[in-house]
């Protein structure tokens, strides 16, 4: 059965530590699509990148990077030099096999950075 | 312009109460979804319209019922709800479906509360 991991709930770093967040994912599918989101305190699900199952480069975008592997099914997303603002819940999610229309979202990692 | 709005931000009302959830999205997007999200939870798919047609309705009671009078807006009329129903509402749209799972554009949500 398809299934979205983020096996870590709850993390706190200092600020200007890197931290990694975790994503582990199950699907059958050889066409998919893996996802993170940030929900800050405010509520609102802010995309931050899509990536697709053929497309295994790692992406850099400024503080953030994602480190994409197939071959342990793992999509982690790495917040480098991390400052307060980084503080939010952040969801993986993956594209429904039955679907393409429906995302499947981990339970999320809340993410502090303290002070 | 990557936006979706919602109205209200803050919702209250009792249980014998008929009230709308507003959505509108500017981007030309062709689908658009409305979520259930309670603390601590990921957001839960409730409802997906696409190209203006119902194309998912999670099983959810009939006291909720979604519109899509238009490719820009969608509603969600609220009937008879109980206190369980509190829960933040999150519209999202995406381009369009039938092809590769794109990412969702999310609005700020509605902070429903039911009394």
């Amino acid at each position: 059965a398809q299934k979205v991991t983020q096996a870590q709930t709850e993390i706190s770093v200092v600020e200007k530590e890197d931290v990694t967040l975790d994503c582990v994912y199950e699907t059958r599918d050889t066409t998919y699509y893996l996802f993170w989101y940030k929900q800050p305190p405010s509520g609102e699900l802010v995309f931050l990148i899509r990536r697709n199952s053929f497309d295994e480069q790692n992406e850099i975008s400024g503080r953030y990077s994602w480190n994409f592997q197939k071959s342990t099914s793992s999509f982690n997303f790495t917040i480098t030099a991390s400052q307060v603002v980084d503080s939010a819940v952040y969801f993986c999610a993956l594209s429904d096999e039955n679907r393409d229309d429906k995302i499947i979202f981990g339970k999320g990692t809340r993410l502090h950075i303290l002070p | 312009d990557t936006e979706v709005t919602q109205t209200p931000k803050h919702l209250v009302m009792g249980m014998t109460n008929k009230k709308s959830l507003k959505c509108e999205q500017h981007m030309g997007h062709r689908a658009m979804y409305w979520y259930k999200q309670k603390a601590k939870k990921p957001p839960e798919l409730m409802f997906v319209y696409s190209y203006e047609k119902l194309s998912i309705n999670e099983s959810v009671p009939s006291r909720f019922s979604p519109e899509c009078p238009n490719s820009s807006l969608l509603n969600l009329h609220l009937h008879a709800l109980q206190p369980e129903d509190s829960a933040l509402y999150l519209c999202a749209s995406s381009q369009g479906t039938g092809g590769p799972t794109y990412e969702q554009y999310f609005g700020p949500g509605t902070r429903l509360t039911v009394t």
